[in-house]
């Protein structure tokens, strides 16, 4: 079955950097653009980004552009996030997101990643 | 940059109450996508192309809409209803969500 695994929770101090991973099982991983997804506490999902998972070119939203980076490790059906210089605000669940096939919008995602971010 | 407002942004309903929750987009997109969430977990997929229900969605939850008003009803309201709604949209590269609708049982 189609699954997208999380690394774990994160606790970080402001200026700090960390990377998340999402590693896919269940479907060929480069058939399929990954999107990233950020849930403050108590608030609502923002469309990050997303990446290529074929030629691993990223796109990042607006909001995004500076400290975050997506990649990839094609082998290992994985994408990453890495946020650079975490601030306060970082503080968030980040969810990696399948785009489905002829439609646009997330067929699976994974379980989450709360990044803590406090000195 | 496409806005979603969903309205109401909390609502309760008692077993077997009809329910609807709207989203409202500032301009016109061809396809609205909703989500459920529970406290604690990921998103699911819930309807997509504004009226096919994903996997194992019951089918007393329904989509509905054009333009820039889009709807996702419930027929008849059951205790594992109970959760947040997100719509989503997707035009011009560039997907945003709805604020969320928390449904709550009365």
């Amino acid at each position: 079955q189609i699954q997208l695994v999380q690394s774990g929770p994160e606790l970080k101090k402001p200026g700090e950097s960390v990377k998340i991973s999402c590693k896919a099982s269940g479907y060929t991983f480069t058939d399929y653009a990954m999107h990233w997804v950020k849930q403050a506490p108590g608030k609502g999902l923002k469309w990050m980004g997303w990446i290529n998972t074929y030629t691993g070119k990223p796109t990042y939203a607006d909001d995004f552009k500076g400290r975050f980076v997506f990649s990839l490790e094609a082998s290992a059906s994985t994408a990453n996030l890495q946020i650079s210089n975490l601030k306060n605000e970082d503080t968030a669940t980040y969810f990696c997101a399948r785009e489905a096939e002829a439609s646009y919008y997330f067929d699976y995602w994974g379980q989450g990643v709360m990044v803590t971010v406090s000195s | 940059e496409i806005v979603l407002t969903q309205s109401p942004t909390t609502m309760a309903a008692s077993p077997g109450e009809k329910v609807t929750i709207t989203c409202r987009a500032s301009s016109s997109v061809s396809y609205m996508h909703w989500y459920q969430q529970k406290p604690g977990a990921s998103p699911k997929p819930w309807i997509y192309d504004t009226s096919k229900l994903a996997s194992g969605v019951p089918n007393r939850f329904s989509g509905s809409g054009s333009g820039t008003s889009y709807s996702l009803t419930i027929s008849s309201m059951e205790t594992e209803d109970t959760a947040t709604y997100y719509c989503q949209q997707w035009s011009s590269n560039s997907p945003t969500f709805g604020a969320g609708t928390k449904l709550e049982l009365k």
